[in-house]
């Protein structure tokens, strides 16, 4: 079974517009990360929240992490057209990543 | 700085056919990881190691087959490949543990017609 599970499937966006997309994971952990894939390339780890954190930035990124729902939320502010990808989401629980959330920003 | 690599980047072969598929890493990281990535299943575990001559299976192992008898090699087998082990397939590395963030391979594409 897979532990991260990232929501919406598929998010288009116009460049300059925030990009939120959802992650929620079904037991305890002790972090959680978030990598982005570019199409027909390897995933590139983008930021990593650990349990006894609620927030994180990381330029452009900001990612939350509430444990008592088990949910995650990755926000991309004032996207680009480089933003273009497939965010997943993945915790230390489990060697598994989600299907991932393909998002388009158009230009 | 190679980092992770991969080879064959694309192979196309038939069923029953053993394959390999090579994965090298320059960083001495401890752990390695295959996994298969599919339209509709996202990124599924194959096999993990935590150092050479250990290894695990992951989500799904079934017509795999891995040794890892030096830290920078981790090669995956297909003992008698089918068609359904047609995909996209990554090997990660990274640090130390699972806590640790992964640094992924540019994959390889197999085709098993």
């Amino acid at each position: 079974s897979q532990q991260g599970e990232e929501d919406p499937q598929a998010l288009s966006i116009q460049e300059g517009e925030n990009a939120t997309m959802n992650c929620s994971y079904k037991t305890s952990i002790n972090n959680l990360q978030w990598y982005r894939q570019n199409s027909g390339r390897g995933l590139v780890h983008l930021i990593l929240i650990r349990s006894n954190e609620r927030e994180k930035h990381s330029g452009r990124l900001r990612v939350t992490l509430d444990t008592s729902k088990k949910s995650s939320s990755l926000l991309i502010t004032a996207s680009r057209a480089a933003d273009t990808a497939s965010y997943f989401c993945a915790t230390d629980a489990e060697l598994t990543f989600g299907k991932g959330t393909l998002l388009t920003v158009n230009p | 700085d190679a980092g992770i690599t991969q080879s064959p980047r694309y192979k196309i072969t038939e069923t029953g056919r053993q394959v390999t598929l090579m994965c090298h890493q320059t960083w001495s990281h401890s752990y390695m990881f295959w996994y298969r990535q599919d339209l509709g299943h996202g990124l599924r575990l194959i096999y993990y190691s935590a150092a050479a001559d250990i290894t695990d299976k992951g989500e799904v192992p079934d017509g795999y087959v891995v040794s890892r008898s030096k830290t920078e090699n981790f090669p995956l087998t297909l003992e008698s490949a089918t068609r359904s082990q047609t995909s996209v397939y990554f090997c990660a590395s990274n640090l130390g543990s699972s806590y640790n963030e992964q640094f992924f391979g540019p994959g390889t594409r197999l085709t098993v017609l």
